[in-house]
């Protein structure tokens, strides 16, 4: 069984901060990588896709992969009230199929 | 666009009776996902859709599950009977499947209460 895993959370910060979310996964083929925000009592929406080692930034979102350490995690900068969600990262099964496998998510709380 | 469209957005049931999930899919994408969602459990692929064909059914909890894809534009996921563990959200996601783009646009759900 090919897992995705993250911390449960709550993870709280303070209005303004940078709040880190960090993912891990089993299977060494995975190819795509994404992050989903979900609020509550809504269904997820994709915030940032990342496909190769490294950074990339969108606004005050960086996504960071490490595929050798098979870890991805989502940096939020300027953390505001609204960012509080659920975020589940999600990772494509190997072998070409494209089907993501979604970790649990982490609770995130930026109180003001 | 209209995006993933869901029906009902809540249903409440007895154990026993069959519930009827339904779904219309973003035009122009050629695969559909039915996920459930629990607290326990988290987000869980129950089914997925390739060109209106089950590809991989394995996340199917049993054989009260069932699901169809009559066309492009179409997807029922039916449970019969229903049990109260069978409470949930039911997901419908859509995409364009190909390499490296493969992001799922979800519906807003339907929560299903079988009591």
């Amino acid at each position: 069984q090919k897992e995705v895993e993250q911390n449960s959370g709550p993870l709280s910060v303070p209005e303004g901060a940078i709040a880190s979310l960090n993912c891990t996964y089993s299977d060494r083929g995975s190819q795509s990588f994404f992050w989903y925000r979900q609020y509550s009592g809504k269904s997820p929406e994709l915030i940032m896709s990342i496909y190769s080692n490294g950074d990339k930034e969108d606004g005050r979102f960086t996504a960071q992969l490490n595929k050798a350490s098979q870890y991805v995690s989502l940096l939020i900068r300027d953390s505001q009230p609204s960012d509080s969600a659920t975020y589940l990262c999600a990772v494509t099964r190997s072998g070409g199929s494209y089907i993501p496998t979604f970790g649990r998510g982490t609770s995130l709380i930026v109180h003001p | 666009d209209a995006g993933v469209i869901q029906s009902p957005r809540h249903e409440v049931t007895e154990m026993g009776q069959e519930v009827t999930l339904r779904c219309k899919p973003i035009s122009g994408h050629n695969s559909l996902f039915w996920y459930r969602q629990t607290m326990m459990r988290g987000l869980e692929l129950l089914i997925y859709f390739n060109n209106n064909v089950p590809i991989d059914d394995s996340g199917m909890p049993e054989d009260r599950f069932s699901a169809k894809m009559p066309n492009a534009s179409f997807s029922t996921l039916k449970i019969q009977p229903s049990e109260p563990r069978d409470s949930a959200v039911y997901f419908c996601a859509s995409t364009f499947l190909a390499a490296d783009y493969n992001e799922q646009f979800f519906g807003p759900g339907t929560r299903l209460t079988v009591l």
